[in-house]
């Protein structure tokens, strides 16, 4: 156990609903990062989080997709209008600024099937 | 970021100590080298992180040779439960941007009892 928590750790939806996922990280952690895993790939960047400001986004991240980070401490990740492809592993990570920049810590993710 | 390459997949007997070398030949300078450790279902765990040398610590050892453009991840006496995909990272510590991690696919160790 980390100290990052998600939830929920499995969802299983209806193509063109929407979902949404909460991410917990460390709490003095204030850099919060969210990933999304295929099977067999590594994971892949989709956002990250600096406190409660939103600073990168990756392409991976569609008009579908949003994400915040209220006060700067859990955030929601959100689907809108599922697709088939939208299917994988969505993981959330953190770091505190003074870490090793290389560190993060994961949560043990939501694995989100699309039917 | 510089582009990792390492193998898909390795066996090894229990008990006996792994090496999985990561080729990184267009590093830069300010790169540092990072390896993660992921089971199934579950998130990526950090293992050990070193720029050049030597790095120990109780998991494992990271050897890099001095020309940087490989790195070997060492695990001392496997056992069944380091059954897991390995990855190798490369990145900066250049105090700008998100530090967000690139993964590859990895390489996945198999230990046989």
């Amino acid at each position: 156990d980390t100290g990052v928590s998600q939830d929920p750790r499995h969802k299983i939806t209806k193509r063109g609903q929407n979902v949404t996922f909460r991410c917990d990280p460390i709490s003095e952690h204030n850099r919060l990062y969210w990933y999304r895993q295929t099977l067999g790939q590594g994971p892949e960047f989709l956002t990250y989080f600096q406190n409660e400001a939103q600073l990168e986004k990756s392409r991976l991240l569609s008009d579908r997709f949003s994400a915040e980070r209220p006060k700067g401490s859990f955030s929601t990740l959100e689907i809108q209008r599922t697709e088939q492809g939208d299917s994988a592993m969505y993981l959330c990570a953190s770091r505190v600024r003074e870490g090793l920049f290389n560190e993060q810590f994961f949560g043990p993710g939501t694995r989100l099937t699309v039917l | 970021l510089a582009k990792t390459t390492q193998p898909i997949s390795m066996d090894s007997y229990e008990g006996q100590e792994v090496n999985i070398t990561c080729s990184h030949n267009n590093i830069a300078t300010n790169d540092y080298i990072t390896w993660y450790q992921q089971f199934p279902s579950q998130g990526p765990r950090f293992i050990i992180q070193g720029y050049k040398t030597k790095v120990t610590n109780e998991v494992a050892s990271l050897f890099i040779p001095a020309d940087r453009k490989s790195s070997t991840l060492s695990l001392p006496r496997v056992s069944l439960s380091d059954t897991a995909v390995y990855y190798c990272l490369v990145g900066d510590d250049s105090g700008a941007g998100s530090y967000q991690l690139t993964f590859g696919k990895g390489t996945k160790l198999s230990v046989i009892p």
